[in-house]
């Protein structure tokens, strides 16, 4: 069965500066991965998908991720991070035709 | 745009009523989800549906039932509510997926259950 790792549960970064979410993932077969935000009291919102080719995959609000097969990771990455990106963050993969979500890593952003 | 809706936002339940969380998706798509979400678990799926009357359990389906006779609506049911219940639960819907394929999931804003 798939699963997916978030190794991070909070990260706090200042206004300005880059930010890189980490996500592993366990499935035999090639992934498909996303990335969905959660921002307070809502519901998720798709950042970005990765299903095959360029291994760089861009996505909304600035967000890029990267897919290192070798590596079995899908980090998440922002050059400049905005106090509205504070929210939290699940790294998911599909298998089995259902999607299974990693613990979630909340992002605080200080000013 | 599509639009999930979930029919409360906040509920609060005594152990042992029936509770009955309604989701209505507006795009036609024929798959739908409930997760519940817990801190440090994430999602998990309860329950979904790829078609009227059809259901399939998810990886934890144990206290709750689902209901679709419509095809932009889909109801968990928790028989008799626990503390154990006490969680967030969301509503998600998809277009159908070819084998091989998959196809994103939109989600509701959620509904926070609290059992007392």
């Amino acid at each position: 069965a798939q699963s997916v790792t978030q190794p991070d549960i909070h990260i706090t970064v200042s206004e300005g500066a880059s930010l890189e979410l980490r996500c592993n993932y366990s499935y035999g077969a090639t992934p498909y991965l996303f990335w969905y935000v959660q921002s307070p009291g809502q519901g998720l919102q798709l950042l970005l998908k990765y299903f095959s080719g360029d291994t760089l995959v861009q996505g909304i609000k600035g967000f890029e991720a990267e897919f290192k097969r070798s590596q079995s990771s899908f980090n998440l990455r922002k050059p400049s991070v905005h106090w509205s990106d504070a929210a939290e963050y699940f790294c998911a993969v599909v298998g089995d035709y259902k999607l299974s979500f990693g613990a979630g890593t909340t992002v605080t952003v200080r000013a | 745009d599509v639009k999930v809706t979930q029919s409360s936002r906040y509920l609060v339940k005594r152990t042992g009523e029936k509770v009955f969380l309604e989701c209505v998706q507006d795009m036609d798509h024929e798959n739908m989800f409930w997760y519940r979400q817990d801190p440090g678990l994430g999602l998990r799926l309860i329950y979904f549906s790829y078609d009227v009357k059809m259901k399939e359990k998810g990886d934890i389906p144990e206290g709750y039932s689902v209901s679709r006779e419509k095809k932009e609506r889909f109801s968990l049911i928790l028989e008799s509510a626990s503390t154990n219940q006490t969680s967030m639960y969301l509503c998600a819907s998809s277009f159908s997926s070819g084998r091989g394929t998959y196809n994103e999931q939109f989600f509701g804003p959620g509904t926070r259950l609290t059992v007392l």
